[in-house]
């Protein structure tokens, strides 16, 4: 995803809505995906993972879809509650020389659940 | 089990002077990357250490560096510090660096007056 800066996409839902977060990524090679949630003055929390060769992963109240050909990863979460308030990034693992981690950030959405 | 732990939480330097900050990772992972957070950049990549040794580097200026040991744990610089430098510097462990969940820590807040 493209980072936006200080203007982060906000995304409002009412508790007990299930929330969808959306990221488009950059690299048509990337082959490992990350979704983060990072509170305010914390660092970020890893989530879920994915890899290339799934579409879909589900976790506790939290799915992730992937779509290779559109280059497009989102995140659900049913339920959303209060404690789901809070920045979530999407990131990608670009391989560098076939080794290592060097993951790319998407510019964040920030969730905010209303009671 | 403990998560990563960054060292100091909060840092106040001066223009010109340089900082070093410390990571420990996860107990049993060997990489740790290191990332900058500013609110109009986003998370950028500075570099990643497996077994002591660089494997990648971001696109930095050759002010920033690191290290690691070899217990894992891994220290970050930055030399001549300019205005610019104020971030949130974030540290992530994995167990093997490739293609493996990277868990933060809380982060070293470093300002720059």
């Amino acid at each position: 995803g493209e980072s936006v800066g200080l203007h982060l996409p906000t995304l409002s839902v009412q508790e007990g809505d299930n929330s969808i977060i959306n990221c488009a990524y950059s690299n048509s090679a990337s082959d490992y995906f990350i979704w983060y949630k990072q509170e305010s003055g914390k660092g970020p929390q890893f989530i879920i993972d994915i890899r290339s060769n799934m579409d879909k992963r589900q976790g506790q109240r939290v799915t992730v879809l992937l779509n290779k050909t559109v280059k497009h990863l989102s995140l659900q979460i049913a339920a959303t509650q209060p404690g789901d308030s809070a920045v979530y990034f999407c990131a990608e693992n670009i391989l560098f020389n076939n080794a290592g981690n060097m993951l790319t950030f998407g510019g964040g959405t920030r969730l905010m659940v209303k009671p | 089990k403990a998560g990563v732990t960054q060292t100091p939480r909060y840092l106040i330097k001066t223009r010109g002077q340089q900082v070093t900050l410390s990571c420990s990772p996860i107990s049993g992972h060997r990489s740790v990357s290191w990332y900058q957070q500013t609110p109009g950049q986003g998370l950028q990549f500075l570099f990643e250490y497996f077994s002591e040794t660089q494997r990648n580097k971001g696109n930095f200026p050759g002010r920033f560096s690191g290290r690691q040991f070899s217990n894992s744990r891994s220290e970050m610089n930055v030399s001549t510090l300019e205005l610019g430098d104020s971030a949130l510097y974030l540290c992530a462990s994995s167990r093997q660096g490739m293609n493996t969940e990277a868990f933060f820590g809380q982060g070293t807040r470093l300002t720059v007056v």
